[in-house]
């Protein structure tokens, strides 16, 4: 099946900075991809969908200006969460879909201490 | 209520046995119904698909779709040690382009299979 790309893996930052959070579709281009969270033992929660070249759309609660959203190809999209804060530790997981399938990425464990 | 429900398990279950994992859902427009395996700290990964009701059977594993009940099933048969993982069901509402990203999960169910 199609590759997704998350990076980092796993990343621990201090209470107010900012990270960045990369997910690439490795042999496809994928014109809309998606965020979501997950907290331990819960589902994925969608966060926003990620079309390129617009803005991103967020689902109900989930505060845009904290999570920023950036999809400047077909195949990269970004998701930066500003001024982090313990509860943002969590898992992000990306995806990617095509016509036919979604593709997760591998998943980023963010710690904020 | 959540729009989809799943028991979380933990289950445990012998190798060799049968396993089943279920999900209900109360929105009656999904159409389009998967199970995902994950395991631990990675990402979900596809395991079946199916649309509207019916069965599909795929190797060891078999879905059921029940959508006059809204209710989705996972059957593993000969289940393996590297079955262990935490079963996630999702479901979308809409056809075709990129709505198959925008899914809606279970819980998830935490499996394990011991030898």
């Amino acid at each position: 099946g199609a590759v997704v790309s998350q990076h980092p893996s796993r990343v621990i930052c201090k209470s107010g900075t900012s990270v960045k959070i990369e997910c690439r579709s490795l042999d496809f281009q994928a014109t809309t991809m998606f965020w979501y969270r997950q907290f331990p033992k819960q589902s994925l929660m969608l966060m926003a969908t990620s079309n390129e070249g617009s803005k991103a759309t967020y689902e109900q609660g989930v505060e845009k200006d904290k999570f920023l959203i950036n999809h400047a190809s077909l195949t990269l999209s970004t998701l930066t969460v500003t001024s982090a804060h313990p509860e943002d530790s969590s898992f992000y997981i990306c995806s990617a879909a095509t016509v036919a399938e979604a593709f997760f990425g591998q998943g980023t464990r963010l710690t904020v201490v | 209520q959540k729009e989809v429900e799943q028991d979380p398990g933990p289950l445990s279950v012998p190798e060799g046995a049968i396993v089943s994992l279920n999900c209900t859902y109360s929105n009656s427009a999904f159409q389009y119904f998967m199970w995902y395996r994950q395991y631990s700290r990675k990402g979900p990964e596809l395991l079946m698909y199916t649309y509207s009701s019916g069965n599909k059977e795929d190797g060891r594993f078999t879905a059921q779709v029940d959508k006059s009940s809204k209710y989705i099933s996972l059957f593993i048969r000969d289940s393996q040690p590297s079955d262990s993982a935490t079963y996630l069901c999702a479901m979308t509402d809409t056809s075709g382009g990129t709505s198959y990203g925008k899914l809606t999960f279970g819980q998830g169910t935490i499996l394990t299979v011991h030898p």
